[in-house]
């Protein structure tokens, strides 16, 4: 099956600066990359994806990445704000069973005031 | 619309106890699936179901069954609790099975084996 990898585990960054972190996956059939945004107590929340015909997306402060031939794709915040302090989970998943996610193991990311 | 629903929140059992988790969702989507999470480890899938009368296993689905007798409910039953169960379970759904359809998901219940 898949594997997804996600590093860091923890990144804090002070307000205003940019955020980034990076998921590798392992099966070459994968071909959607979302992203999640956990807050405490809280399910996960899409924020952001990808499909792998695509090779970057953005939306707002947001963006996303994706290589297909290293196999890795990654989430770009800029301009952070404290609200953004949760932990992101990057996942992927092969179109035959699209909404059958692998996730990574989570980056919990701290914004300083 | 409340979105998807999971009671209870939170459940201590004992080893060997059963017990069901509720999970509901009011926006008529087709496809439903159970997540656990554990420190360390992302979100794993247990079990999904594809439209009711239809379920398959995920990644991590021993010691749990499921049924989709509607397409509201979709009961997570652990028949025999044992400690390795202790986790926080999500539910979550959406209106197909493609990538187009993101998945909701509820807020999960935090449950304890001891």
């Amino acid at each position: 099956g898949e594997n997804v990898e996600q590093h860091p585990s923890t990144l804090s960054v002070q307000e205003g600066d940019s955020a980034v972190i990076k998921c590798t996956y392992s099966d070459s059939a994968s071909n959607y990359f979302p992203w999640y945004k956990q807050e405490l107590g809280k399910g996960p929340q899409l924020i952001i994806d990808i499909r792998s015909n695509v090779g970057e997306k953005k939306d707002q402060r947001i963006a996303v990445t994706l290589n297909k031939t290293a196999k890795h794709f990654s989430l770009h915040i800029t301009e952070t704000q404290p609200e953004d302090s949760a932990v992101y989970f990057c996942a992927a998943t092969s179109q035959t069973g699209a909404n059958n996610l692998f996730f990574g193991t989570g980056t919990r990311l701290t914004v300083i005031p | 619309n409340a979105g998807v629903t999971q009671t209870p929140k939170f459940q201590v059992l004992k080893t060997g106890q059963s017990m069901t988790l509720q999970c509901a969702q009011d926006m008529n989507h087709e496809y439903m699936s159970w997540y656990r999470q554990d420190p360390g480890m992302g979100l794993r899938l247990i079990h999904y179901s594809v439209g009711a009368g239809i379920t398959d296993q995920g990644e991590v689905p021993n010691g749990y069954n499921v049924s989709r007798s509607t397409t509201e409910d979709f009961p997570l039953r652990l028949l025999s609790a044992a400690p390795s169960q202790t986790s926080v379970y999500f539910c979550a759904s959406s209106y197909s099975e493609g990538i187009n359809s993101p998945l909701h998901f509820g807020n999960g219940t935090r449950l304890t084996v001891t």
